[in-house]
């Protein structure tokens, strides 16, 4: 399988604890994005990259949330001091070339904090 | 960045009936992008829209991008079980590029 991969696809966790989830994307695509999507709602961008460089971060984007690419490749974006709000499928997406580019969305990681 | 309206939230058709989401921007948009999300699945890229007037045809689905490039609808005829999802549209934002997407249409078919 060549597409976006995402792990965990499901985490459950106590508010407080910190969790870390990683994205592999499509192997030639320098372009990685996170999102995040609430029930009934449109995916809401968070932060994305181009090769190893965060190019730019949603305001969504509190202090508990950083997101890394160390060598360009896979991706990992860490939550730390869980709260009950951050409950919600995290996605991510790659694609190729600059912007204007379709996105190759993976399954996500649906996290529940209780 | 641009923010996109998408009209109805819901739409319930019966299977052989047509449907149609429409996306309105207040702002000229560079490009607008259609996805498709099945139920329990991820967003699914359709299509992209950047020029004027812009219309493009898979198979029974129908895409037109405004005019003035402020709004963008998605038709499909003859609607099928398999069509069932919610439709986003979407459009680069940002000072560099990330996408905005709208709410979403949901779509439900009754066989």
């Amino acid at each position: 399988d060549t597409g976006v991969s995402q792990n965990p696809r499901h985490k459950i966790t106590k508010r407080g604890q910190n969790v870390t989830f990683r994205c592999d994307p499509i192997s030639e695509h320098n372009r990685l994005y996170w999102y995040r999507q609430t029930l009934g709602q449109g995916p809401e961008f968070l932060t994305y990259f181009q090769n190893e460089a965060q190019l730019e971060k949603s305001r969504l984007l509190s202090d508990r949330f950083s997101a890394e690419r160390p060598k360009g490749s896979f991706s990992t974006l860490e939550i730390q001091r869980t709260e009950q709000g951050d409950s919600a499928m995290y996605l991510c997406a790659s694609s190729f070339g600059a912007r204007n580019y379709e996105q190759y969305f993976g399954p996500g990681t649906r996290l529940t904090v209780t | 960045g641009q923010q996109v309206m998408q009209i109805p939230q819901y739409q319930h058709v019966q299977e052989g009936e047509d449907f149609t989401t429409y996306c309105n921007s207040s702002t000229t948009l560079s490009n607008i992008q259609w996805y498709k999300q099945r139920p329990g699945g991820h967003p699914v890229f359709l299509i992209q829209l950047v020029k004027s007037g812009e219309v493009k045809k898979q198979k029974r689905l129908t895409f037109q991008f405004g005019e003035a490039k402020k709004n963008s609808s998605l038709h499909i005829t003859a609607t099928q079980t398999t069509d069932v999802g919610t439709y986003f549209c979407a459009n680069y934002g940002g000072s560099q590029g990330n996408l905005i997407f709208g709410k979403g249409t949901k779509l439900s078919v009754k066989p």
